[in-house]
């Protein structure tokens, strides 16, 4: 299957702070990338999808002033939580969805390995 | 809207025993995917297997086979020969009609494999 990797693995910062998460599909161009959000034992909340090129969808409840996506080229997304907040502290997830195109049948989302995010 | 549910929060099984993990979905789309993926301690989600709901044979995948009955709407499925490994979280999604949709997840379900 398709490899998409993800940096930082896990990041402690400061209250008021900003961090920004990397996620890259490494052996396939993705057009389309999704962000999630994981809390204990509990499933995967969908954040927003990221499309190269231009803006990033949100899903309903998610501040985008916030949680800034950007997906400048077709191997790179990134995710700025800006002025972090304890309540931020959680698991981020992205995936990359391999396109249709490329002759891979399933549309299958490939997850990058997360990030866990604390913030003191 | 589409709905997955997984109504098994967690399941033992001993190693070298086959396994069935439950999953149900609601949508109203024709055409529609259904995913497994495993996430062990580590968090990383490991897509398991796909099935189309226009496929007409049930997935399988090494070990792994998905039990697809469409008129039920369920999707489980079956881990044979368990192993130590199987240990994790795995977690029954969807994605209705292609183009940009997005995968709706289920609750999921922990797994415990003994010796």
């Amino acid at each position: 299957g398709a490899v998409v990797s993800q940096h930082p693995s896990w990041v402690i910062c400061k209250s008021g702070t900003s961090v920004k998460i990397e996620c890259r599909s490494l052996d396939f161009q993705a057009t389309t990338m999704f962000w999630y959000r994981q809390f204990p034992k509990q499933s995967l909340m969908l954040m927003a999808t990221s499309n190269e090129g231009s803006k990033a969808t949100y899903e309903q409840g998610v501040e985008k002033d916030k949680f800034l996506i950007n997906h400048a080229s077709l191997t790179l997304s990134t995710l700025t939580v800006t002025s972090a907040h304890p309540e931020d502290s959680s698991f981020y997830i992205c995936s990359a969805r391999e396109p249709l195109n490329s002759g891979a049948y399933t549309d299958t989302q490939y997850f990058g390995p997360g990030t866990r995010l604390t913030v003191l | 809207a589409q709905k997955i549910t997984q109504t098994q929060p967690g399941m033992f099984v001993q190693e070298k025993e086959a396994v069935t993990l439950d999953c149900t979905y609601d949508t109203s789309d024709p055409s529609y995917g259904l995913f497994w993926y495993k996430q062990p301690s580590s968090g990383e989600m490991i897509f398991l297997i796909y099935q189309g709901s226009y496929d007409q044979q049930n997935a399988t995948e090494g070990r792994y086979s998905l039990n697809f009955q469409k008129a039920r709407k369920s999707a489980n499925l079956v881990i044979s020969a368990s192993q130590l490994g199987d240990s994790a979280m795995y977690f029954c999604a969807m994605r209705g009609v292609t183009g940009y949709s997005t995968l709706t997840f289920g609750k999921g379900t922990m797994l415990l494999v003994s010796p």
